[in-house]
C-alpha cells in the first residue's frame, strides 16, 4: 500500500525560505512528485525525483532520500503568490500508466 | 496549453438533480482516466479509474450506482453524479495519465476541475 505524510499547515514570511517535508511508504518505488494547488484549482506539476539528491528548478527545489523514505520541497525567495497547498504524491505503476496517491497536502501561508 | 479539458467548471443545482461532468483529452488518446474528489481543506481522493471500452474501477467506499462513469471513446470520459445531494458538493477533478512508455516525468495531466454545489 501507499502511505504519505506531510505537515498540515505552515506559515512563512515573504522573501524567506521554507522547507516542506514529506515521508512516504510505498510498495514499489516509482519516484516522488510535488504539486502545487491553489484553492479551487487543479494541481499543477512542480517536480519529480526518482534518484537521491536535490533537483533545482528556479526558486523551487526538491530533495529525495530513498533509503529514508523522505523528500522535501524547498521554496526560496517566497512570494505572496506562493500561498497554496503543496501536495506530495507517489505514483503506482498500473497497466501501462501511472496512478497517483496524494498526501493530504501542506497549506502554506506566506505573510508580508 | 491545456491537454485535458474538463467541463463544466462550476455547477449549482437543486438536490435530486443528476449532473454530468465531461473530461476530454486533447490531441492524445487516453485509454484510462482518473476521477478525483476533493472536499474543502482535504487532499485529492481517487474515486475511480475510467477504462475505455470497459467498466470503471471504483475505489472502496465509492458507490458505483451513484457515480456513473462512461468512457465511450479514447478522448472522452464522463462522470454523472446521480440524484445529487448536498453532501455530494465537492471539487471533482479528472486526469489522464501519461503512458509509462513515453518516459515522461509527469505522470498525469489534470483537468481544471468542476466545482459542484448542491442546494
Amino acid at each position: 500500500g501507499q502511505n504519505i505524510d506531510q505537515p498540515t499547515e505552515m506559515t512563512a514570511t515573504e522573501g524567506a525560505i521554507v522547507q516542506i517535508n514529506c515521508t512516504y511508504q510505498t510498495s514499489g518505488f516509482n519516484g516522488l512528485f510535488w504539486y502545487q494547488q491553489h484553492a479551487g484549482e487543479a494541481p499543477t506539476f512542480l517536480s519529480y525525483n526518482v534518484l537521491d539528491g536535490l533537483e533545482e528548478k528556479g526558486r523551487f527545489s526538491s530533495f529525495l532520500s530513498r533509503s529514508k523514505g523522505y523528500s522535501y520541497l524547498l521554496l526560496k525567495e517566497l512570494q505572496m503568490k506562493d500561498s497554496a497547498s503543496y501536495l506530495c504524491a507517489a505514483p503506482v505503476a498500473g497497466a501501462g500508466s501511472y496512478q497517483l496517491t496524494f498526501g493530504k497536502g501542506t497549506k502554506l501561508s506566506v505573510i508580508p | 496549453g491545456a491537454v485535458v479539458s474538463q467541463h463544466p467548471s462550476w455547477v449549482i443545482c437543486k438536490s435530486g438533480t443528476s449532473v454530468k461532468i465531461e473530461c476530454r483529452s486533447l490531441d492524445f488518446q487516453a485509454t484510462t482516466m482518473f476521477w478525483y474528489r476533493q472536499f474543502p481543506k482535504q487532499s485529492l481522493m481517487l474515486m475511480a479509474t475510467s477504462n475505455e471500452g470497459s467498466k470503471a474501477t471504483y475505489e472502496q467506499g465509492v458507490e458505483k450506482d451513484k457515480f456513473l462513469i462512461n468512457h465511450a471513446s479514447l478522448t472522452l470520459s464522463t462522470l454523472t453524479v446521480t440524484s445529487a445531494h448536498p453532501e455530494d458538493s465537492s471539487f471533482y477533478i479528472c486526469s489522464a495519465p501519461i503512458r509509462i512508455s513515453e518516459n515522461s516525468n509527469q505522470p498525469q495531466h489534470f483537468g481544471d476541475g468542476t466545482r459542484l454545489s448542491i442546494l
